[in-house]
């Protein structure tokens, strides 16, 4: 069974603080894609990145940046320099690679204030 | 770009009433799938399915039917509402291996049971 655990539920940073959203996982594939999105308050779920379970290389984009580590199964997403337009539910996710199945977490409440 | 919509925004229904929520993506993909969303609890899978006129059961799709006659649109179905289905209701496309099934999303629809 797959699991994802996002231990943090609501989060309040002044602008310009660095912010990190933690994730861990659980899954006894081999093979799985790892995701974070977005959903402002407008609803819509906005996809922010992929990343596949070979690939452990960190990644950055912008003021995002995200960091994978398979030894503790975690894929931690962190914003840089925050801003107002950051408040948003964000969500960590977990696909087996066997099928398209995704697994969200619970999501975690970010808010920004000026 | 992907382009997934679904057929309204918010909807207001009586318990008892049947409910149709329909949702359209216009990128050639097979699979599709229906989420609920309620706070709290993240996303939770209702339905999926891999191809027209296939269908699987989600975690939760007590009260749901759906139905694929189209590969385009897939549409969830509350025979008999009930105010325990009062929730926001998010579409999703999924695309193809050389995306790692990246999984896009609809708008949502906030559905309100009275």
């Amino acid at each position: 069974a797959q699991k994802v655990t996002q231990a943090q539920t609501e989060i309040s940073v002044v602008e310009k603080e660095d912010v990190t959203l933690d994730c861990v996982y659980e899954t006894r594939d081999t093979t799985y894609y790892l995701f974070w999105y977005k959903q402002p308050p407008s609803g819509e779920l906005v996809f922010l990145i992929r990343r596949n379970s070979f690939d452990e290389q960190n990644e950055i984009s912008g003021r995002y940046s995200w960091n994978f580590q398979k030894s503790t199964s975690s894929f931690n997403f962190t914003i840089t320099a925050s801003q107002v337009v950051d408040s948003a539910v964000y969500f960590c996710a977990l696909r087996p690679g066997a099928n398209s199945k995704l697994t969200f977490g619970k999501g975690i409440t970010l808010s920004v204030r000026p | 770009d992907v382009k997934v919509t679904q057929s309204s925004r918010y909807l207001v229904k009586r318990t008892g009433e049947k409910v149709f929520l329909e949702c359209v993506q216009d990128m050639d993909h097979e699979n599709m799938f229906w989420y609920r969303q309620d706070p709290g609890l993240g996303l939770r899978l209702i339905y999926f399915s891999y191809d027209v006129k296939m269908k699987e059961k989600g975690d939760i799709p007590e009260g749901y039917s759906v139905s694929r006659e189209k590969k385009e649109r897939f549409s969830l179905i509350l025979e008999s509402a009930s105010t325990n289905q009062t929730s926001m209701y998010l579409c999703a496309s999924i695309g193809d291996r050389r995306k790692a099934y990246e999984q896009y999303f609809g708008p949502g629809t906030r559905l309100t049971v009275t």
